[in-house]
């Protein structure tokens, strides 16, 4: 089956200090999407991105498609406290409405 | 945006009891919902695809027997873990579009379920 690889596992930074997350997936995806969940609760939606090098911004976060949308990746520029939590991106599997979580990315701030 | 309910939040229970969990669309009306389980630390895996007023699709490896869904409205889909077990321990979100087309999930606050 379809499978969607994320690295880091985890990643432990200062506040103020950049993040990124990689995610790689096995085939050519339709979409992907971001998700974050904070420790305790629910993944809760960032964004979703559908054309090739697709490039979008939310304020200190962003997001990248790949040119062969096998990969994407997010960057957190001047990362805060209330970043923490776990990042994960998600593919549609085509022709299903189901969508695949990616292995997550734990990410601590330190203050 | 749009609010998906699940209950009870936490449940603890007894080996060989079966254990029902509620997943409620609130302000809108899901022909879809999805199932996960999560267990510590590690990523979201799909147990099935409920759909409204048909049998829900079940992934590999997904006991149908097991875990049993129900969806008879476009507003509630239920998980029933049946004669649960130890290993059933997890964290159980339920998930909705608010259309086929639309992208975004919409969570609900999720179920941690503990087996005695």
């Amino acid at each position: 089956g379809q499978q969607v690889m994320q690295i880091p596992q985890y990643q432990h930074v200062q506040e103020g200090e950049d993040f990124t997350t990689y995610c790689n997936s096995s085939t050519t995806l339709s979409n992907i999407q971001w998700y974050k969940q904070r420790p305790g609760g629910h993944p809760v939606f960032l964004i979703q991105l559908v054309k090739s090098g697709e490039v979008k911004k939310q304020k200190r976060l962003t997001f990248q498609f790949g040119e062969a949308k096998k990969n994407s990746s997010l960057h957190i520029t001047a990362t805060q406290t209330t970043d923490v939590g776990t990042y994960f991106c998600a593919a549609r599997v085509a022709g299903f409405q189901k969508l695949v979580f990616g292995t997550g990315t734990r990410l601590l701030v330190s203050p | 945006g749009a609010v998906v309910s699940q209950h009870p939040s936490r449940v603890i229970c007894k080996s060989g009891t079966s254990v029902k969990i509620e997943c409620r669309s609130l302000d809108f009306q899901a022909t879809t919902m999805f199932w996960y389980r999560q267990f510590p630390k590690q990523s979201l895996m799909l147990m099935a695809t409920s759909n409204e007023g048909s049998k829900a699709t079940y992934e590999q490896g997904v006991e149908k027997d097991k875990f049993l869904i129900n969806h008879a409205s476009l507003t509630l889909s239920t998980l029933t873990v049946t004669s649960a077990h130890p290993e059933d321990s997890s964290f159980y979100i339920c998930s909705a579009r608010v259309g086929p087309d639309t992208g975004e999930l919409f969570f609900g606050e999720g179920s941690r379920l503990t087996v005695l």
